[in-house]
């Protein structure tokens, strides 16, 4: 089956610092990437869908510049958590596809983010 | 707006037994698919099983299976023999319409006694 990877799987950073995540296709082209956010013991949130080469798409109440998305090639797409605050402490999951239009999601292994 | 009910937090049962567990949804689209994940304590999100809404046919896939009520908007799981590696949280979700993202329910998590 199709693997999504993520780096890293745990971060700790201090109040004021940025981060970032990345979220990579292994052994396919994904033309869509989807950014979850995961609160303990909730079910997942969309934060924003990303499509190689054009803006991300974000969800209402996701603040764009405070969670910066690249979708810069078909296999990666990246969320940067900037000015991080103890609040934006998190499971962040990342999900690909073939396209926007396919039902079948891709689930990478989530990063916990910590920050201090 | 789609939505997805999952309505029990949590469920438990023995082990080898069958346990079937109750999501809901609402649409007004008539294309659209729906899905099972779980959720280990990984925290890696496993597809378990989906299906199409235009089948009729429900969905299995091994000791999972589904019972798909199109016209009460129900999609329930079930889980044969269950194992102890079965414990997780599971979550229904809908894709459909114009709409390409995941609804998501809330969750059951399942407990496997030993």
């Amino acid at each position: 089956g199709a693997v999504v990877s993520q780096h890293p799987s745990r971060v700790i950073c201090k109040s004021g610092t940025s981060v970032k995540i990345e979220c990579r296709s292994l052994d396919f082209q994904a033309t869509t990437m989807f950014w979850y956010r995961q609160f303990p013991k909730q079910s997942l949130m969309l934060m924003a869908t990303s499509n190689e080469g054009s803006k991300a798409t974000y969800e209402q109440g996701v603040e764009k510049d405070k969670f910066l998305i690249n979708h810069a090639s078909l296999t990666l797409s990246t969320l940067t958590v900037t000015s991080a605050h103890p609040e934006d402490s998190s499971f962040y999951i990342c999900s690909a596809s073939l396209s926007a239009r396919t039902y079948e999601q891709y689930f990478g292994p989530g990063t916990r983010l910590t920050v201090t | 707006a789609q939505t997805v009910t999952q309505s029990q937090p949590e469920m438990s049962v023995q082990e080898a037994e069958t346990v079937t567990l109750s999501c809901t949804y609402d649409t007004s689209e008539s294309d659209y698919y729906l899905f099972w994940y779980k959720q280990p304590p990984s925290r890696q999100m496993i597809l378990v099983i989906r299906q199409e809404a235009y089948k009729q046919q429900n969905a299995t896939e091994n000791r999972f299976s589904v019972n798909f009520q199109k016209a009460a908007k129900s999609f329930s799981l079930k889980i044969s023999d269950s194992q102890l590696g079965d414990a997780a949280m599971y979550f229904c979700a809908y894709q459909g319409g114009s709409n390409y993202q995941l609804i998501w329910g809330a969750g059951t998590k399942l407990i496997i006694k030993p």
